[in-house]
C-alpha cells in the first residue's frame, strides 16, 4: 500500500475531550498538509510541515489545535477540549518535493464526531 | 477560510452529455487544479494548470487556466457513470504551498 494512510477512519469523543489523529505519508514524501473538511464544503487549510518543522501554521483556527512531524514522517494531529464545531472530515496530504510541480496526494481522511 | 466561487453547486446529467464547470477567484493564482472526490475517500488529481491561458487534456476531462489568473475551467465530455462524484477547483499561490479549494461541483449520471 503505497497511498497516505490515516488512524482512526472514524473517531467518536465528547465534548470537552482530547483527541489525536495520525497521518502516515506515502514514503519519502518531505511535505505533509493537514486540511479540514466541513459537510458540504471543500477542504480548508490547516497546516503545512516541510520535514519536522511546520513551515506554515496559518490554518490552525486556534491555540486548541496543535500538529507535529518529530522525525519528518508520521504527523500527529492533536485537538484539545474538543468542541461540536470541530466536527468534520481531517484530510492529510503528501508531496514529494514542495518546491516541484509535485501533487498533494490525499489520505482518506479521518472522520471526527464530537458529541 | 477563504474559498474559491465554484459553480454549478449540483448538476444532474444523462449519460452522454458534455458537462461544464467553473471556478473565479479575487485573488490571482500561480496554480490551479482540478480534484475528484468520491464518498469516503480522499480528493484525487485529475488535472494541474501551470500556465495563464494553459489548455490541458486528461481522456475526456479538458481544463484551461483563464488568462486572468484568477479563473480556470473544468469539462468533462461524453460523460460516464462513474464520472459521479464531487469535483473541486483548488488554486496554489506557489508550488509547494497550501491549496484553496472551491466550494465544489456534484456530479451526477443517469444511465
Amino acid at each position: 500500500g503505497a497511498g497516505v494512510s490515516q488512524t482512526p477512519s472514524n473517531k467518536v469523543t465528547e465534548k470537552g475531550k482530547y483527541v489525536e489523529l495520525r497521518c502516515d505519508p506515502i514514503s519519502g514524501h518531505t511535505a505533509l498538509y493537514w486540511y479540514r473538511q466541513s459537510l458540504g464544503q471543500g477542504p480548508e487549510f490547516l497546516i503545512y510541515f516541510q520535514g519536522t518543522g511546520a513551515a506554515d501554521d496559518s490554518g490552525l483556527p486556534n491555540d486548541r489545535f496543535f500538529a507535529v512531524r518529530p522525525e519528518g514522517s508520521v504527523s500527529t494531529l492533536k485537538i484539545q477540549r474538543t468542541e461540536r464545531g470541530d466536527s468534520a472530515v481531517y484530510l492529510c496530504a503528501s508531496s514529494l518535493m514542495p518546491q516541484a510541480q509535485e501533487t498533494q496526494y490525499f489520505g482518506p481522511g479521518t472522520r471526527l464526531l464530537v458529541l | 477560510g477563504q474559498q474559491l466561487n465554484q459553480s454549478p453547486q449540483s448538476m444532474f446529467i444523462q449519460e452522454g452529455e458534455d458537462v461544464s464547470m467553473n471556478c473565479t477567484s479575487s485573488s490571482i493564482f500561480n496554480t490551479w487544479l482540478w480534484y475528484k472526490q468520491e464518498p469516503g475517500e480522499g480528493p484525487v488529481l485529475l488535472i494541474a494548470l501551470y500556465k495563464a491561458g494553459e489548455l490541458t487534456s486528461n481522456g475526456r476531462l479538458t481544463a484551461q487556466f483563464g488568462i486572468t489568473r484568477k479563473d480556470s475551467f473544468l469539462n468533462i465530455s461524453a460523460s460516464i457513470p462513474s464520472d459521479v462524484g464531487i469535483y473541486f477547483c483548488a488554486g496554489q499561490l506557489w508550488q509547494g504551498g497550501k491549496l484553496i479549494f472551491g466550494q465544489g461541483t456534484e456530479l451526477s449520471v443517469k444511465p
